[in-house]
């Protein structure tokens, strides 16, 4: 079976320009979450989707940051414009609704030079 | 929900059995107990969970006290790629994963 996947896997970009993180859940999964870690503060939920709709995005640190899930098998995180301190590791994870776990994939490395 | 206390760091030898406490002393009555790992650069991996019954499955096993404060996770026969970092989470029903910083358990030969 197919896991969860994220492109890129490595991003290195200027600072001031748009990145785009893209993930693809696992099929049949109704549940998707964005985590960003860091040095500092560890993993930190950022947003997550119900059923395609933003349940809770009180993580996403400042109005330059903004995801989208247009349907079931497809979401965006996008960054604009974009600052060394965004620079991190991006998880994708998705899950089964109710208490089942969460499957994550294996991140975007960004660097903002 | 409930806030969670692991050791910082645990040494282990190869072969040997792994335990991994986790004290969740403010747990409520519908929380439940979250395993994952996470090894160096890779996205975290689910390990096991439970609510209040003891649970097995081919990658560990999760001992939950009976007063559910606190629970302990088994490695039965710990191997070097089991190095990572630990993270024991308490989670109602449909809520969010909240990691905190995890125990960092290595496994030496």
């Amino acid at each position: 079976d197919a896991g969860v996947i994220q492109s890129p896997r490595h991003e290195v970009t200027e600072m001031g320009q748009e990145v785009t993180l893209r993930c693809k859940p696992i099929s049949g999964h109704n549940s998707l979450f964005w985590y960003r870690q860091t040095m500092m503060r560890g993993l930190e939920l950022l947003i997550y989707f119900n059923n395609n709709v933003p349940i809770d995005d009180s993580g996403m640190p400042e109005d330059r940051f903004s995801a989208k899930m247009p349907n079931a098998s497809f979401s965006t995180l996008k960054i604009q414009p974009s600052e060394p301190r965004d620079s991190a590791v991006y998880f994708c994870a998705s899950s089964a609704s109710g208490n089942q776990p969460q499957h994550f994939g294996d991140g975007t490395r960004l660097s903002i030079l | 929900d409930a806030k969670t206390t692991q050791p910082t760091s645990m040494d282990c030898a190869e072969g040997r059995a792994a335990n991994l406490p986790c004290n969740h002393s403010t747990i409520s009555g519908n929380e439940y107990v979250y395993w994952y790992r996470q090894i160096h650069s890779q996205g975290p991996q689910y390990i096991i969970h439970g609510l209040k019954n003891n649970e097995t499955n081919e990658m560990a096993s999760l001992i939950i006290t009976e007063d559910r404060k606190s629970s302990t996770l088994i490695l039965p026969h710990a191997t070097l790629r089991d190095t990572a970092v630990y993270y024991c989470i308490v989670r109602e029903y449909g809520n969010k994963l909240v990691f905190g910083a995890g125990t960092i358990l290595r496994v030496k030969s």
